[in-house]
């Protein structure tokens, strides 16, 4: 079975810009999460969602937003974008929500400069 | 607000040198407690489920325990191989997101 697939894989913007990320679940995975990945602040929640509804939201300012498709793939975009929006950012599936175990993705690696 | 406490922060063995990485937690309702590994440029690796007090896992070299407020990820005779960052996560029963600790970076030397 494939994995959960994330493009593009590496990415540099400048600030001000916008960006978008793409997530592709494991097949049959209905709920797909995303986190943000930084060295001082560690992994943190940004939002789930679940049948293309969004279930969950992290503490991320508004700039931060997403969908799901009703294939279960998912993006994430990131408008006006700040030095400090610099990070991996990281996609994780599971078969639904409160089926625990997350699977994630190889992540994109965002530079703002 | 859940909160996730790994220790020590790195920690570097000798091949054959078992050790133990800490995960101490607090949250209003523990649906779950999960250890990660993740490698450098890549995304976490899902090792572990522990639901309640008193649980264990194995997998190979490792042993994850759980107690009503930690958990410990236990090594024994690592190889270079399990060079890694080992990661520590706690789902609320309240909704189906991780909350995860920093993390502790594990180098074992041949």
């Amino acid at each position: 079975k494939a994995g959960v697939t994330q493009t593009p894989r590496y990415l540099i913007k400048t600030r001000g810009q916008q960006v978008t990320l793409s997530c592709s679940p494991i097949s049959g995975h209905r709920s797909v999460s995303w986190y943000q990945q930084t060295p001082g602040q560690g992994l943190q929640f940004l939002f789930e969602y679940f049948s293309e509804t969004q279930r969950n939201k992290g503490n991320f300012p508004g700039r931060f937003s997403g969908r799901q498709f009703s294939n279960s793939r998912s993006e994430m975009n990131v408008s006006t974008l700040e030095l400090g929006d610099s990070a991996l950012y990281l996609c994780a599936s599971s078969s639904g929500p409160q089926k625990d175990e997350q699977y994630f993705g190889p992540g994109t690696r965002l530079t703002v400069t | 607000e859940d909160q996730v406490t790994q220790s020590p922060e790195a920690l570097r063995l000798q091949e054959g040198e078992s050790s133990s990485l800490n995960c101490s937690y607090t949250v209003s309702g523990l649906r779950g407690l999960f250890w990660y590994r993740q490698d450098p440029g890549k995304g976490p690796e899902f090792l572990f489920t522990l639901y309640s007090a008193g649980e264990e896992k194995e997998k190979e070299r490792l042993k994850a325990t759980l107690t009503k407020k930690e958990s410990f990820l236990h090594i024994t005779a690592p190889k270079p191989e399990d060079s890694a960052t080992y990661l520590c996560a706690v789902m609320n029963s309240g909704y189906s997101t991780l909350t995860f600790g920093k993390g502790t970076m594990l180098l074992v030397s041949p």
